[in-house]
């Protein structure tokens, strides 16, 4: 089975900390997606990621940057965390680049900044 | 640009009911469709997808068939159960979303013993 771990379920952080969230996965996916969810508004795309040490913006990118050193290593970066980046973020995989990939999540992380 | 539609929750039914939650899509030339679910407490998980017209997905009891005349993707069950409490969302991916998964808004369904 396709597995998606992240760092932390549950992070508490302060207003204007830099907070990194972590994100790997096992089975060798070339994409990785990281999305915000918060009720009413479904999953929005923040940035993902189809190669090493490549990225893309997506929908909703300012206020985050990503890295991606490692094939199996995806992390999220807020560079001075805002209350209104309180929400889950959810990391997810997928094989190749192409139409129709089934996306593999991980279980998110509920972040609250205070 | 490309977008999904789903029916507002939340959608509370009894036990051995019927379900449907509907879908539609606006999309530039043949999207494939999903819909994911998401238990409590867990990430999202596939439940079940088309990538071609009049294709039908089916997975635990759900099914949801592709239809272009309609631009819909609704997800049915004859007879759901307590465990299908969740949240679902339907969803596409299309070349002119550059291969990247656009997702509805979410259906929460409750499930009443």
């Amino acid at each position: 089975d396709v597995k998606v771990t992240q760092s932390s379920r549950y992070l508490v952080k302060r207003t204007g900390e830099k907070v990194f969230l972590e994100c790997v996965q096992d089975m060798d996916h070339e994409n990785m997606f990281w999305y915000r969810q918060d009720p009413g508004l479904g999953l929005r795309l923040i940035y993902f990621s189809y190669d090493v040490k490549m990225k893309e913006k997506g929908d909703i990118p300012e206020g985050y940057s990503v890295s991606r050193e490692k094939k199996e290593r995806f992390s999220l970066i807020l560079e001075s965390a805002s209350t209104n980046q309180t929400s889950m973020y959810l990391c997810a995989s997928s094989p190749d680049r192409g139409l129709a990939d089934t996306q593999y999540f991980g279980p998110g992380t509920r972040l609250t900044v205070l | 640009g490309d977008s999904v539609t789903q029916m507002e929750g939340p959608v509370t039914l009894s036990e051995e009911a019927f379900l449907t939650i509907n879908c539609t899509y606006t999309a530039t030339g043949y999207p494939s469709l999903f819909w994911y679910v998401q238990y409590p407490g867990e990430g999202l998980q596939l439940l079940l997808k088309a990538t071609k017209a009049d294709d039908k997905g089916s997975n635990k009891g759900f099914e949801a068939t592709y239809r272009k005349e309609t631009t819909s993707f609704h997800l049915e069950k004859g007879s759901v159960q307590v465990s299908d409490s969740a949240v679902y969302f339907c969803a596409l991916s299309a070349y002119s979303s550059a291969s990247k998964i656009i997702f509805g808004s979410g259906t929460r369904l409750s499930i009443r013993p």
